[in-house]
């Protein structure tokens, strides 16, 4: 089945610095990346997305790369902010169209 | 678009008893939602897959009579845990699954609390 691992885990960065969040998949057949911005007691918000016939996204000051042949994506997001503070999930589709989750990265965004 | 909401956002109840948890596609028709389940600092685990008209699908290790999962319409599926114990206390949060292929789009979560 799909394997989706995340890193770093937690990651603080000053306030108009950027922070690059990295995913790998195991499954190959793997064709939708999604990234989500889970707020304290909220529910997860779909930030952006990446089919595999894209290599690269963005929007505004988001954007999410992709590397089919490695199996790893990745989401930057520059010129942060405090509001961009929240923890981020990656996930990838598995054979049966599912969406398997990263462990998720803590972002903490200091003024 | 793609606003999903849920009901309630918080609840808490007795040990024995059952809670029905409602998860709404508010602007557009799902044929297919997911019941996940979240601890403190963890991922999302998926629950089940709940098709519109038709049985829902457990994942492994989820125990389909303890969690049931209607589908009755394009809009609304529902959760129900029943003979709720207190290790059934989490967060649970569905998803409705958009226009677009695979894309998900979650509800705000409810607070389920066992006491």
């Amino acid at each position: 089945g799909e394997n989706v691992e995340q890193h770093p885990s937690t990651l603080s960065v000053q306030e108009g610095d950027s922070a690059v969040i990295k995913c790998t998949y195991s499954d190959s057949a793997s064709n939708y990346f999604p990234w989500y911005k889970q707020e304290l007691g909220k529910g997860p918000q779909l930030i952006i997305d990446i089919r595999s016939n894209v290599g690269e996204k963005k929007d505004q000051r988001i954007a999410v790369t992709l590397n089919k042949t490695a199996k790893h994506f990745s989401l930057h997001i520059t010129e942060t902010q405090p509001e961009d503070s929240a923890v981020y999930f990656c996930a990838a589709t598995d054979s049966w169209g599912k969406l398997q989750f990263g462990a998720g990265t803590q972002v903490v965004v200091t003024p | 678009g793609a606003v999903v909401s849920q009901h309630p956002s918080r609840v808490i109840c007795k040990s024995g008893t059952s809670v029905k948890i409602e998860c709404r596609s508010l602007d557009f028709q799902a044929t297919t939602m997911f019941w996940y389940r979240q601890f403190p600092k963890q991922s999302l685990m998926l629950m089940a897959t709940s098709n519109e008209g038709s049985k829902a699908t457990y994942e492994q290790g989820v125990e389909k009579d303890k969690f049931l999962i209607n589908h009755a319409s394009l809009t609304l599926s529902t959760l129900t845990v029943t003979s709720a114990h207190p290790e059934d206390s989490s967060f649970y949060i569905c998803s409705a699954m958009g226009q677009g292929p695979y894309e998900q789009y979650f509800g705000p979560g409810t607070r389920l609390t066992v006491t």
